[in-house]
């Protein structure tokens, strides 16, 4: 099955710097590749995702590219503020119609006033 | 308010107990996920079910169960249960691309 790894495990940054969390998957098929936000004790919340034929998407401060020769798709956040601290958490899919997604591990980001 | 509703929110309950979560997914959403969230873990997937069949299994215990009924809202029966049980328990649903979560049950086992 799917594979996916997810780096680093934490991050810390100063707000205001970029924050960039990298994943990793095996299954050259894979086709779809969201990105979810988690707060504590709070539901996952997609912030932004990317299909295949894409390398790369935007919306305002966060961005998502994806390496499928290389098999990896990162998630950029840039002028980071208190409020993007969470957990977030990569995700694949191989779409054939109603898949599920394999979660990466997830990487617990702090921002540092 | 997301559209997928999970019910209850918090359940208290003794070790060897059997506790129902019920989802509701989205309107118009066939499938149905089942996660379950440990404290500081990530999301463990369970079973998937898609318009009232099972499509996919996880990690589930066989001392869990789930269904999918005809109205689409799907019930994860957790039996003779554990300490480790103790976990927030997901439900999502999807039409093609990308999950929309519930808020979750956070179930406490004592």
């Amino acid at each position: 099955g799917e594979n996916v790894e997810q780096h680093p495990s934490t991050l810390s940054v100063q707000e205001g710097d970029s924050a960039v969390i990298k994943c990793t998957y095996s299954d050259s098929a894979s086709n779809y590749f969201p990105w979810y936000k988690q707060e504590l004790g709070k539901r996952p919340q997609l912030i932004i995702d990317i299909r295949s034929n894409v390398g790369e998407k935007k919306d305002q401060r966060i961005a998502v590219t994806l390496n499928k020769t290389a098999k990896h798709f990162s998630l950029h956040i840039t002028e980071t503020q208190p409020e993007d601290s969470a957990v977030y958490f990569c995700a694949v899919n191989t779409y054939f119609g109603n898949e599920k997604l394999t979660f990466g591990t997830g990487t617990r980001l702090t921002i540092i006033p | 308010d997301s559209g997928v509703t999970q019910t209850p929110k918090h359940l208290i309950t003794a070790t060897g107990q059997r506790v129902t979560l019920r989802c509701s997914p989205r309107s118009g959403d066939l499938s149905v996920y089942w996660y379950q969230q440990s404290l500081d873990q990530g999301l463990q997937f369970l079973i998937q079910y898609y318009n009232g069949e099972e499509r996919a299994k996880g990690n589930i215990l066989e001392r869990f169960s789930a269904q999918q009924f005809p109205d689409l809202h799907s019930e994860l029966n957790l039996s003779s249960l554990e300490l480790g049980d103790s976990a927030l328990y997901f439900c999502a649903s999807s039409a093609n691309y990308g999950y929309t979560f519930g808020s979750g049950t956070r179930l406490t086992v004592v």
